[in-house]
């Protein structure tokens, strides 16, 4: 059982340069989140889905875009980085049931430069 | 908006010891969630305890427990017989429910030292 699986763990990149970050759940969650861990200021909400096919402004979505385009998988993009955007990045998902507990991936840890 | 405030950056304790890691929030909600989560060195965020605001009684995991007290919004960690294991970051949240959607809001972290 994978859980939430992030793709790449790791990446350098310079100011300016594009790139995505999948995050992939195989729990047939409804819920995805993408959450973003700077020292000192915990984890910030991004973006977040509430289904396949929907998408929403989370508390610093500014320079970041996403897709769920398959309720497994969802996208974040940094279409031209900026060294602030330097962070450790979280992928999380939940079931509509229960407790809704957060189930999280490893995380991503993005440098740029 | 609701908030959630840990306001002890760095806690230390001797092994096989007790601490307690303090957490409080702000909401206007009746019904809600709390969790703590821990994040050792690996970065895994991992559940260690969770608690629904209905229930008056306080949640127990093993080693770890809480001290929910609703009326004052406060949610503190206590954690027994502390091992080297314990050594993480700790993060407090709250799961909100606005215009029919879930969100949790996450404090700022403790993190936590344990002392051989």
């Amino acid at each position: 059982n994978a859980g939430v699986t992030q793709t790449p763990k790791f990446r350098v990149l310079k100011t300016g340069q594009s790139m995505t970050l999948l995050c992939a759940q195989d729990m047939n969650h409804e819920y995805m989140y993408w959450y973003r861990q700077d020292p000192g200021m915990g984890l910030r909400l991004i973006h977040y889905s509430v289904g396949e096919g929907t998408t929403a402004k989370g508390e610093v979505p500014d320079g970041y875009n996403v897709s769920r385009l398959k309720k497994q998988n969802f996208l974040l993009g940094l279409e031209s980085a900026a060294p602030s955007q330097t962070s450790v990045y979280f992928c999380a998902s939940t079931s509509t049931s229960g407790a809704n507990v957060l189930t999280f991936g490893a995380g991503s840890r993005l440098t740029v430069l | 908006a609701q908030t959630v405030t840990q306001s002890q950056p760095e806690m230390s304790v001797q092994e096989a010891e007790t601490v307690t890691l303090s957490c409080t929030y702000d909401t206007s909600e009746s019904d809600y969630y709390l969790f703590w989560y821990k994040q050792p060195p690996s970065r895994q965020m991992i559940l260690v305890i969770r608690q629904e605001a209905y229930k008056q009684q306080n949640a127990t995991e093993n080693r770890f427990s809480v001290n929910f007290q609703k009326a004052a919004k406060s949610f503190s960690l206590k954690i027994s017989d502390s091992q080297l294991g314990d050594a993480a970051m700790y993060f407090c949240a709250y799961r909100s429910y606005t215009s029919g959607t879930y969100k949790y809001i996450f404090g700022t972290g403790t993190r936590l030292k344990v002392l051989a």
